[in-house]
């Protein structure tokens, strides 16, 4: 079975601070990788895309580990509009398509 | 760019009963992925369509069906409702499985 494990969280911080999530995958044949953010009783919002190399947006920086099948993101200077749950998101070649499989995500809060 | 629509909004039935949801792929995006998404917990794949064929199947029942027309947009049909199908639906569109898949504002689908 193809899983996403993310930190249980909730994770409550100051504004300003800087806050790491981190994500397992355990299918090694995972195609592409992705963190998306969702806020309460709305849709899953795609935040960015992650690449080995790793990929800043603002202040965002994500990194993958394809050797050891993990996933991280990065948030420095933490806002309040930054308070939701956070999706590691793995995209799989099933059976003839691509399935995204979602870890249960982690829920931020960030404190003024 | 017209994003993903997804209708209705919300919806109560019974057990037993019948529902069909529907959405329409944001422009340029000629696939369709159908996902559940229980309190507390990520979105789980249910199916995935391309070219107006299932392309794809989560571990769901018979009884969750789709199809998906010219226009690219979908629908998820569910027969026999139970109460454990009460749940937000999520429809989410792509150009082709690879890349990040975009999402609707979902269908809260309530189950009495």
């Amino acid at each position: 079975r193809k899983e996403v494990e993310q930190d249980p969280g909730p994770f409550n911080v100051p504004e300003g601070a800087t806050v790491a999530f981190n994500c397992t995958y355990s299918n090694s044949a995972s195609q592409s990788f992705f963190w998306y953010r969702q806020d309460c009783r709305k849709e899953p919002k795609l935040l960015m895309s992650v690449y080995s190399s790793g990929n800043e947006d603002g202040r965002f920086t994500a990194q993958l580990n394809r050797a050891s099948q993990y996933i991280s993101l990065l948030i420095r200077d933490s806002k309040l509009s930054d308070s939701a749950t956070y999706l590691c998101v793995v995209n799989d070649l099933g059976a003839g398509s691509y399935q995204l499989t979602f870890g249960k995500g982690t829920k931020l809060s960030v404190i003024p | 760019e017209t994003g993903v629509t997804q209708s209705p909004t919300h919806l109560i039935k019974t057990r037993g009963q019948q529902v069909t949801l529907r959405c329409s792929s944001q422009s340029g995006h000629n696939t369709v992925s159908w996902y559940q998404q229980a309190l507390g917990q990520g979105p789980q794949f249910i199916f995935q369509y391309y070219r107006e064929e299932e392309n794809g199947r989560g571990n769901f029942p018979p009884r969750f069906s789709g199809l998906q027309f010219p226009n690219y947009s979908s629908e998820l049909n569910v027969n026999a409702l139970e109460l454990d199908d009460s749940a937000l639906y999520l429809c989410a569109s792509s150009l082709g499985g690879v890349g990040p898949q975009h999402f609707g504002d979902g269908t809260r689908l309530s189950i009495l």
